[in-house]
């Protein structure tokens, strides 16, 4: 079955340093994966989409990469800031479906001043 | 229109009782998901509106659930005789066109008690 995994474990780093951050997906060969932020309590966010066919993708102070090769995708953020701190989700396509995404359980960032 | 809205944001219900919650997505996008998310856990996907057809259904979606989306407009999810298992957040999101970011709302938190 497909899986998409993140690193379990919160991360914590300095204001200023960048955080990065995996997405791992087996069984499947996605045509592209999404990024989004969630904050607690709240619905997630749209931060990022890229393609099989890209590389890496950047937006203000974030980049994604996406390496079919590997199975993995990071997401950095540099000069890393405390509102960056939330839970960050990636998902991919469902193969079975049409229109669901499969997201990971995310990956919560800490950033302290 | 400022984004996808979900009505109510918070519901606590005995066990047994009916609920159902409102989403009403950004006017203009004929796609519409329902999601939900346990603490923990990505949100998972339950059901898919094309503007008023049902197109998909997890099977996560038992037959207490049911989901409507009359005129193609706004959606409702109800849910029969909740259990405890039924605890979670309920996510809407739309989007304009297929395989591009997904716009959530904040969620309903349902506590069944």
């Amino acid at each position: 079955s497909q899986k998409i995994e993140q690193n379990s474990e919160a991360l914590n780093i300095q204001e200023g340093k960048t955080a990065t951050l995996t997405c791992n997906y087996t069984n499947y060969s996605p045509a592209y994966l999404q990024w989004y932020r969630q904050d607690p309590g709240r619905g997630p966010v749209f931060l990022l989409l890229i393609r099989e066919n890209e590389k890496e993708k950047r937006k203000e102070r974030l980049k994604v990469t996406f390496d079919t090769t590997l199975k993995q995708s990071l997401f950095h953020i540099t000069a890393s800031q405390p509102a960056d701190s939330a839970t960050y989700l990636c998902a991919h396509p469902n193969s079975n479906s049409g229109y669901a995404l499969n997201f990971g359980k995310g990956t919560s960032l800490l950033v302290t001043p | 229109d400022t984004g996808v809205s979900q009505d109510p944001r918070h519901k606590i219900t005995k066990r047994g009782q009916n609920v159902t919650f409102r989403c009403d997505p950004i006017s203009e996008h004929n796609r519409l998901y329902w999601y939900r998310q346990t603490l923990g856990q990505g949100p998972e996907f339950l059901t898919y509106f094309q503007n008023e057809a049902q197109l998909e259904k997890s099977r996560l979606l038992s037959d207490r659930f049911s989901a409507e989306r009359p005129k193609g407009s706004f959606s409702t999810l109800e849910i029969q005789r909740t259990e405890q298992g039924d605890s979670a957040m309920y996510l809407c999101a739309s989007s304009l066109e297929m395989n591009t970011e997904a716009f959530f709302g904040q969620g309903t938190r349902l506590t069944v008690v």
